[in-house]
């Protein structure tokens, strides 16, 4: 079955900190791949995609994420944290098989706490 | 940001009573989504619609019914309201089907 896995409930990094935040997926073929960060009473925002090509793409408030096809993953990075980045982040993953069908498939999310 | 306006942001309702939320988009996308989210189970697809009238199940789509009649709305409704349907809604809608999402600001629902 698809599936999108986020190992990690709940992370705490100090700010200016680097972070990873762990997503695997599970799919019959490469997958496009998401992030989005939600922040307290928000909806969720898009960080970054990937669809093909260059597996390490970047996204906005200096986020990248590297598609790595051998360990299923795409893994969220950030060299340096701040204390905005505090939120949910959510991977997800969807097949476009063509017409109407399958859905984007979320992961449970990472909540991000920044230690000051 | 992309114009997604979810009405109404929070309602309190009673067990067995009707419920309709509403998706209003600017952005003329085909494809429009309601997903809902629950602590512990991240966001799980209720209904979808990849055209006006068209539309289809998702993960969770029981006690749920969903009805789009022009382009740019699409209404969720719960025929007779339960306490498990409290939950935050979100509407998202997308230009091409599993592609990049964008997300309205949420529904908080409580059924007392």
């Amino acid at each position: 079955a698809q599936s999108v896995t986020q190992p990690d409930i709940h992370i705490t990094v100090s700010e200016g900190a680097s972070l990873e935040l762990r997503c695997n997926y599970s799919y019959g073929a490469t997958p496009y791949l998401f992030w989005y960060v939600q922040s307290p009473g928000q909806g969720l925002q898009l960080l970054l995609k990937y669809f093909s090509g260059d597996t390490l793409v970047q996204g906005i408030k200096g986020f990248e994420a590297e598609f790595k096809r051998s360990q299923s993953s795409f893994n969220l990075r950030k060299p340096s944290v701040h204390w905005s980045d505090a939120a949910e982040y959510f991977c997800a993953g969807g097949v476009n098989y063509g017409g109407s069908q399958g859905n984007l498939i979320f992961g449970k999310g990472t909540k991000l706490s920044v230690k000051p | 940001d992309a114009g997604i306006t979810q009405s109404p942001r929070h309602k309190v309702t009673e067990t067995g009573t009707p419920v309709t939320l509403r998706c209003h988009q600017t952005e003329n996308h085909r494809y429009m989504y309601w997903y809902r989210q629950d602590p512990g189970h991240g966001l799980r697809l209720i209904h979808y619609s990849y055209g006006v009238k068209d539309t289809d199940k998702g993960e969770v789509s029981d006690g749920y019914s969903v009805s789009r009649s022009k382009t740019e709305d699409f209404l969720l409704t719960l025929e007779s309201a339960t306490s498990s349907q409290t939950s935050v809604y979100f509407c998202a809608i997308s230009e091409v089907m599993n592609t990049e999402a964008f997300f309205g600001q949420g529904t908080r629902l409580t059924v007392v």
